[in-house]
């Protein structure tokens, strides 16, 4: 198993620009979440799905839209990037939550807006 | 709303010494998960340990072992025998039962000693 992958690794955008955050999990997982870290602070969560077509927003969605079509796939997009959403984003996936089972987690994408 | 509170920037122990993490957490449930998570430079989150509300004997993992105090919503983690590679920003979590939402605190950076 690969796990979550994320790509791209780093990416720079100029104000305006839009990008798509890809994120993939091989693990058979409905739950997945979409987290940004800022410097210096633990992770927020951005959005998450509870399973293919089901998406809600979490602490700080504004900026950003998502879409579930596939269990394996969860597409972050960012449209009109600010220098505020310069961040590394985490893309996670986990099973039910109703246990206390572990998100498990990518390797982040640095994402800098000039 | 739920706060996780790491009050320790920043910690530094000698090799083969034992640290203890300081995490506070506020809720009103009462059934609830905790987690510590490890982020090496690498950037990739890594669970360490685990800790479901309702078990009162405290999690241990190896050398990672938590003291979890429900009633004074403090859950702290020790690392004994310091090694190397134990060097990493450490986060504290939280998850109410049945919640999708992981809430981070703002991370305790750890300097091993040679």
């Amino acid at each position: 198993n690969a796990g979550v992958t994320q790509t791209p690794k780093f990416r720079i955008l100029k104000i305006g620009q839009s990008m798509t955050l890809q994120c993939t999990q091989d693990m058979n997982h409905n739950y997945m979440y979409w987290y940004r870290q800022d410097p210096g602070m633990g992770l927020k969560l951005i959005y998450y799905s509870v399973g293919a077509g089901i998406t809600d927003k979490g602490e700080v969605p504004n900026g950003y839209n998502v879409s579930r079509s596939t269990t394996e796939d969860f597409p972050l997009r960012l449209e009109l990037a600010a220098p505020s959403q310069t961040s590394v984003y985490f893309c996670a996936s986990s099973l039910r939550p109703d246990r206390v089972y572990e998100q498990y987690f990518g390797p982040g994408t640095r994402l800098t807006v000039t | 709303a739920q706060t996780v509170t790491q009050s320790q920037p920043e910690m530094s122990v000698q090799e083969a010494e034992t640290v203890t993490l300081s995490c506070t957490y506020d809720t009103s449930e009462s059934d609830y998960y905790l987690f510590w998570y490890k982020q090496p430079p690498s950037r990739q989150m890594i669970l360490v340990i685990r800790q479901e509300a309702y078990k009162q004997q405290n999690a241990t993992e190896n050398r990672f072992s938590v003291n979890f105090q429900k009633a004074a919503k403090s859950f702290s983690l020790k690392i004994s025998d310091s090694q190397l590679g134990d060097a990493a920003m450490y986060f504290c979590a939280y998850r109410f039962f049945g919640n999708e939402k992981l809430t981070f605190g703002t991370g305790t950076r750890l300097t091993i000693i040679p």
